[in-house]
């Protein structure tokens, strides 16, 4: 088993729906993070969060540190929100290595 | 302010031969990482930095690969006898250290190094 799974692997969207991914994990953590990674191959850090919620722009990340479970939602979504939606969390609390998850591709469609 | 940089941007080698990726973080920035991605695969660690220590190295997939940091700036990635599977993108991110083993920030990306073995 992964210790980072992510759902769904594949999502297609029409432009304006509201986008939900979701990632879980079965380690202890110190923060979770959400990458966006553009056809092109370029990484972005969207998100670092330990606990709640946080939200930049249309994009909200929320954690349940108890459930092992983060969702990244996207309001109002965008062609340009087409993308690889990767999370990433520490495998133990000693460390800042990241493990992976497999990443959800997304498109959006006009 | 510049963002983390790499270079050279695209390494086309011969199997057997070494190579070496640069990797030049953000000024200020104490934390640094690398991470390998292959075709259609996700992405990997590799080693990371804090400071001109490797805390952790366990990422690294054999003693052909080696990485080191000097000044707490630059860093290199040197992988020796270079074999067809090590070809993948090498990516190179930093952040700040806020304090602790695990208190990191954000993680910055640079743009990667494509390397090729043929």
């Amino acid at each position: 088993k992964n210790e980072v799974e992510q759902s769904p692997q594949n999502l297609t969207a029409q432009e304006g729906e509201f986008i939900t991914i979701n990632c879980s994990y079965s380690v202890g953590i110190s923060a979770l993070h959400w990458l966006q990674q553009h056809p092109g191959g370029g990484i972005v850090s969207l998100f670092m969060l330990s606990s709640g919620k946080k939200k930049h722009g249309r994009l909200i990340a929320t954690i349940n540190i108890q459930e092992k479970h983060s969702s990244l939602h996207i309001t109002a979504s965008h062609p340009r929100d087409s993308a690889v939606y990767i999370c990433a969390v520490p495998p133990n609390y000693n460390t800042d290595k990241l493990i992976f998850g497999t990443g959800t591709r997304l498109q959006v469609f006009p | 302010g510049a963002g983390v940089s790499q270079s050279p941007s695209n390494k086309v080698t011969e199997k057997g031969k070494d190579v070496e990726l640069r990797c030049d973080p953000i000024s200020g920035h104490t934390a640094l990482y690398w991470y390998r991605q292959r075709l259609g695969q996700g992405l990997e660690f590799l080693i990371y930095f804090q400071g001109n220590s490797a805390p952790d190295k366990s990422g690294l997939p054999s003693d052909r690969f080696s990485a080191e940091r000097t000044g707490e700036s630059v860093s290199t990635l040197t992988i020796q006898r270079t074999q067809q599977e090590d070809s993948a993108v090498y990516l190179c991110a930093s952040s700040f250290i806020l304090g602790g083993a695990t208190s990191t920030d954000t993680q910055y990306f640079g743009p990667g190094t494509r390397l090729t073995v043929l």
